[in-house]
């Protein structure tokens, strides 16, 4: 899977401060994923794009700000009003709609809270 | 929407003995069902995958089976080794409308020598 990056590795935000995770993929992939992962838990969705300069809310989204304005790129924004940012965070991607080719990830962002 | 249990939340087992770790999902248009094995701190990997219109997929030591009436899965690693202790994930997603994968809650599975 390294044709995803994610950067940077490890990250730390203070009180009210925006903070904006990065990915990157060379695989031309049309579809991008960010996901949350807790200590202990699954992942759960905050947004995932299927085309450039398109994108849609996954199922936890609130305090979260994506764009896609190329192909290769999906950062994440963590805002201030998302009050417990302090996790890992997984980008993915695939082939899109109706691929038969599975999601690879990147080697994820840990957030912290200084 | 999509919700995927997984079950047992953690497993030991002797070297060399078999763990299968179940799951279920909810929505009966889901057909496929991807496993991932996470190491610590690390990204999950792909380890195996079936689609709805198969019902067994086998890669060495490692099987998954699909029930689609009862809508369950499950993993089977058989012979297991040390360097299968880690956690596994489940889950589900509906090919045809977008690729967005339903996470059951994971599996940590830990392999005694």
């Amino acid at each position: 899977d390294g044709g995803i990056t994610q950067s940077p590795k490890y990250l730390f935000r203070k009180e009210g401060q925006n903070v904006t995770l990065s990915c990157e993929q060379n695989l031309n992939h049309d579809a991008m994923y960010w996901y949350r992962q807790d200590p202990g838990q699954g992942l759960r969705l905050i947004y995932y794009s299927q085309i450039v300069n398109d994108f849609q809310k996954g199922d936890i989204a609130e305090g979260y700000s994506v764009s896609r304005e190329k192909k290769e790129s999906f950062p994440l924004t963590v805002t201030s009003a998302q009050k417990n940012p302090t996790a890992f965070y997984l980008c993915a991607s695939d082939r899109g709609q109706g691929s038969n080719q599975p999601q690879h990830f990147g080697d994820g962002t840990r957030l912290s809270i200084l | 929407g999509e919700n995927v249990e997984q079950h047992p939340s953690t497993l030991s087992v002797q070297e060399g003995d078999s763990a299968v770790i179940k799951c279920t999902y909810s929505d009966s248009a889901s057909n496929y069902f991807p496993w991932y094995k996470q190491e610590l701190g690390k990204r999950p990997q792909l380890i195996i995958d079936i689609r709805s219109n198969v019902g067994e997929k086998k890669d060495q030591r490692i099987a998954v089976t699909l029930n689609k009436t009862a809508k369950h899965f499950s993993l089977h690693i058989t012979e297991t080794q040390p360097e299968d202790s880690a956690v596994y994930f489940c889950a589900a997603s509906i090919r045809s409308a977008g690729n967005m994968l339903t996470f059951g809650g994971g599996t940590r599975l830990m392999v005694k020598p």
